[in-house]
């Protein structure tokens, strides 16, 4: 079952912080992040393994609650270049083979 | 390294006809994996391969078939094509020691 991502949509300004959030409702293994920008792959951004540390470099950090099923990733003092659409992959039983949320949108303004 | 890349980019086929989409890898890497993207419904996966000569189906695999004859190489083959199947397509490759899938470009695919 797809993960649900909220919110849809995120409108910043430069600077100020965001959070995407990633809620499954089943038992997750493993949770992924990935940033795509228009008309472009996805990126790798972080993995967040069951019983493993909160991730996370520089600006971009985030967690995994096992108890609620629930990734929250972090972007504080956004850079321009942070704008894209976020999606989380969900791992199950083991970290290779994901289901996707349907995407979050960050618009980053100067 | 040229990384994944896929072939073609661009297709504009006719309900009823049929192709194949390459999608080739030159990092050694064991997991391969067909996903299609449509708006607002973020990375679905049709099928993938933890090695050659294996595949497996994800969420939406009707409609479609795979092959993984040679390590680095995985295809994507449409038999009938259906306006339904209008979508981009991406192909992606992960090592065995990570978890971190490497995309190809897409191919965007149009079917009228």
């Amino acid at each position: 079952q797809q993960p649900v991502q909220s919110p849809q949509a995120v409108i910043l300004r430069e600077g100020e912080d965001a959070v995407i959030n990633c809620s499954s409702s089943k038992a997750l293994y493993s949770v992924h992040w990935y940033r795509q920008k228009h008309g472009e792959a996805p990126v790798f951004l972080m993995i967040l393994l069951k019983g493993g540390e909160q991730k996370g470099h520089e600006k971009i950090s985030a967690s995994f609650n096992e108890k609620k099923q629930q990734s929250s990733l972090y972007l504080t003092a956004s850079q321009l270049s942070y704008s894209g659409t976020y999606f989380c992959g969900t791992g199950l039983q083991g970290a290779q083979k994901l289901v996707f949320g349907q995407g979050t949108r960050l618009t980053i303004n100067p | 390294n040229a990384g994944v890349t896929q072939t073609p980019k661009f297709r504009v086929l006719k309900t009823g006809q049929s192709m194949t989409l390459l999608c080739a890898q030159d990092m050694n890497h064991e997991y391969m994996y067909w996903y299609r993207q449509d708006p607002g419904m973020g990375l679905r996966l049709i099928h993938y391969s933890v090695g050659e000569g294996t595949t497996a189906k994800g969420e939406v695999p009707d409609g479609y078939n795979v092959s993984r004859l040679k390590k680095q190489n995985f295809l994507l083959g449409l038999e009938s094509a259906a306006p339904s199947q209008t979508s981009v397509y991406f192909c992606a490759s992960t090592p065995p020691s990570s978890y971190e899938q490497y995309f190809g470009p897409g191919t965007r695919l149009t079917v009228t």
